[in-house]
């Protein structure tokens, strides 16, 4: 089945540390993004992909980083910088970049700050 | 900026009564707009894809509008069961992202 799949699907981080959050697609996109969604608000682009090997700061990309060396791969990692890094992260994918194609998005990763 | 909106923010019917969901957003310069059903601690499921050509879009239950030179949207379910119970989110395409509602928390009463 195509689709995209996160991992984990809990995370706990420590003060301090840093975390990588893995997004794999089998549905041959060229676009790829990362959402953040806080509770009783939209989610909101942190970063996106249009192609391999380049990506582009959404609205909130501060103490976040990203990296696109295959087509299929699009991991974020949360930095000690992201000063509230608790939240719920989603991955998504569309055909092409910039066109409204339809997004599909991942299962998600619950992320805590302990 | 877009700015996307969804009315209410909660709702909740007795089983069979159809529903009735609001977004509207600011921006009428859209390349399409996607409803999506999450579940509780879940990704995000597509429902519907209108693109900005057309005015509705229909999958069995499920029927949405599409009115872009007043910026609205109306997500259709007709004679809801419980399973319809989730958080339905709807999206509007620009440039290079999805602009998002904060979505409306469904309830379907037995």
């Amino acid at each position: 089945d195509g689709g995209i799949t996160q991992s984990p699907k809990y995370l706990f981080r420590k003060e301090g540390q840093n975390v990588t959050l893995s997004c794999e697609q089998n549905l041959n996109h060229d676009a790829m993004y990362w959402y953040r969604q806080d509770p009783g608000q939209g989610l909101r682009l942190i970063y996106y992909s249009q192609i391999v090997n380049d990506f582009q700061k959404g609205d909130i990309a501060e103490g976040y980083s990203v990296s696109r060396e295959k087509k299929e791969s699009f991991p974020l990692t949360v930095t000690s910088a992201q000063k509230n890094p608790t939240a719920f992260y989603l991955c998504a994918s569309t055909r092409t970049g910039g066109s409204g194609t339809e997004a599909f998005f991942g299962q998600g990763t619950r992320l805590t700050v302990v | 900026k877009q700015e996307v909106t969804q009315i209410p923010a909660a709702l909740s019917v007795p089983e069979g009564e159809n529903l009735v969901l609001n977004c509207s957003f600011t921006d009428s310069a859209i390349y399409n707009l996607q409803w999506f059903r999450q579940d509780p601690g879940k990704g995000l499921t597509s429902l519907l894809l209108i693109q900005s050509s057309q005015r509705e879009q229909t999958s069995g239950r499920l029927n949405a509008s599409l009115d872009k030179s007043s910026g609205r949207s109306t997500l259709y379910i007709a004679a809801s069961q419980p399973g319809d119970s989730a958080t339905y989110l709807c999206a509007v395409s620009g440039d290079y992202k999805l602009s998002f509602g904060a979505g409306t928390t469904v309830t379907v009463r037995a």
